[in-house]
């Protein structure tokens, strides 16, 4: 079956210190893969899309990371802040929609 | 500019009753969706919609569940004879054109809880 999965855990980490969210997935193959942060009470807010033929993308603090492989996408946080504290989500197209995964919530304590 | 507007923001209905949510899209964006959170899950695609193109239907639960966009802008969701699982957050997102190379700006939610 068809399935997405991020750390249902929380993140806990400590301010400075660089987060690193994961994604899998399973019996897809997507074109592209796209990350998401949802704040509690919100809507989720478009952060950053990476093609399959992509290996890296950058945006200031933040790099995400596609190994088509693994079957996996990173998410980094470098130098983290407590303002980062909120739910990261993953989704990847299927067919032209976006499948999500059910997220991953980071904590960054001072 | 104005970002995606949805309403109301919460619906609280009985069981056995039908509710609308409206969903407002960024203007000049052919493309929208309908999602369901459930508290402490992830994003359930329902419908997709695409400039005037048969809409894309096949996350919708069960029969009880359809939607329509006008004009290719605003778009309803309606839930039919809702039900106590019906519980969740709506959300709706548009973007410029459809298909996954383009980011998706969502709306607040509605909130929608059945008793």
């Amino acid at each position: 079956s068809q399935k997405i999965e991020q750390n249902s855990e929380a993140l806990n980490i400590q301010e400075g210190k660089t987060a690193t969210l994961t994604c899998n997935y399973t019996n897809y193959s997507p074109a592209y893969l796209q990350w998401y942060r949802q704040d509690p009470g919100r809507g989720p807010v478009f952060l950053l899309l990476i093609r399959e033929n992509e290996k890296e993308k950058r945006k200031e603090r933040l790099k995400v990371t596609f190994d088509t492989t693994l079957k996996q996408s990173l998410f980094h946080i470098t130098a983290s802040q407590p303002a980062d504290s909120a739910t990261y989500l993953c989704a990847l197209d299927d067919t032209d929609k976006l499948i999500f995964g059910t997220g991953t919530r980071l904590q960054v304590f001072p | 500019g104005a970002g995606v507007s949805q309403s109301p923001s919460n619906k609280v209905t009985e069981k056995g009753k039908d509710v609308e949510l409206r969903c407002d899209p960024i203007s000049g964006h052919t493309a929208l969706y309908w999602y369901r959170q459930s508290l402490g899950q992830g994003l359930e695609f329902l419908i997709y919609f695409q400039g005037n193109s048969a809409p894309d239907k096949s996350g919708l639960p069960s029969d009880r569940f359809s939607a329509e966009r006008t004009g290719g802008s605003v778009s309803t969701l309606t839930i039919q004879r809702t039900q106590q699982e019906d519980s969740a957050v709506y959300l709706c997102a548009s973007s410029l054109q459809g298909g996954s190379p383009y980011e998706q700006y969502f709306g607040p939610g509605t909130r929608l809880t059945v008793t």
